[in-house]
């Protein structure tokens, strides 16, 4: 079945430091990852996917099959980035999509 | 950047009445739209994709009778709460799709409250 687990509801880290926000997926066919941010009084809003390598906001994101991890990453956190991040999962197709519980990251000044 | 609007923000309906949930798209063609629910402090959970001129696919568990979506045009898709009953309170979110990368472009949300 498809899943999509990240395990820390809350994570909080001082300014400047790293964050590694954690996903893990079970999906039985070729996943499409997503990461989705969510900031104060906002709606959803697409950080990156793993389709286009990309770096945003400093942030980065590797797909690790063998590990079905898509964890999400920045060597120095900044208070702007404080916000409910969500990893998302779909099939190629893009026709469904599976949305994890979400983690509330707050960088501390 | 595509923009998605939904309307009401926030509904407030007696048990029995039904309520209906616009979704559009605003400066693009969207020829997918999902709508989700969300309780509080937990995640989206899909309900059903609707595409442009064809009838929804809903998820495993959600009513289709209950949960009518309409997706007449490429800009507007409906979701219309029949016979709501105080558990169907929740909060309703609304994407569009079909960039044919994946991105979807979320709405701001409709807060459903049953009394």
């Amino acid at each position: 079945a498809q899943r999509v687990t990240q395990p820390e509801k809350l994570l909080s880290v001082f300014k400047g430091a790293p964050v590694e926000l954690k996903c893990n997926y079970s999906y039985s066919g070729s996943p499409e990852l997503f990461w989705y941010v969510q900031y104060s009084r906002q709606r959803l809003q697409l950080l990156l996917r793993h389709i286009s390598r990309e770096s945003i906001k400093g942030f980065t994101a590797d797909l690790n099959k063998g590990e079905t991890s898509f964890h999400l990453k920045k060597p120095f956190a900044q208070e702007e980035d404080s916000a409910m991040y969500y990893c998302a999962l779909s099939g190629y197709n893009f026709n469904k999509f599976y949305f994890g519980s979400g983690t509330k990251l707050n960088v501390k000044p | 950047g595509a923009v998605v609007s939904q309307h009401p923000s926030r509904v407030i309906c007696k048990s029995g009445t039904s309520v209906k949930i616009e979704c559009r798209s605003l400066d693009f063609q969207a020829t997918t739209m999902f709508w989700y629910r969300q309780f509080p402090k937990q995640s989206l959970m899909l309900m059903a994709t609707s595409n442009e001129g064809s009838k929804a696919t809903y998820e495993q568990g959600v009513e289709k009778d209950k949960f009518l979506i309409n997706h007449a045009s490429l800009t507007l898709s409906t979701l219309t709460v029949t016979s709501a009953h105080p558990e169907d309170s929740s909060f309703y979110i609304c994407s569009a799709g079909g960039q044919g990368n994946g991105e979807q472009y979320f709405g701001p949300g409709t807060r459903l409250t049953v009394t």
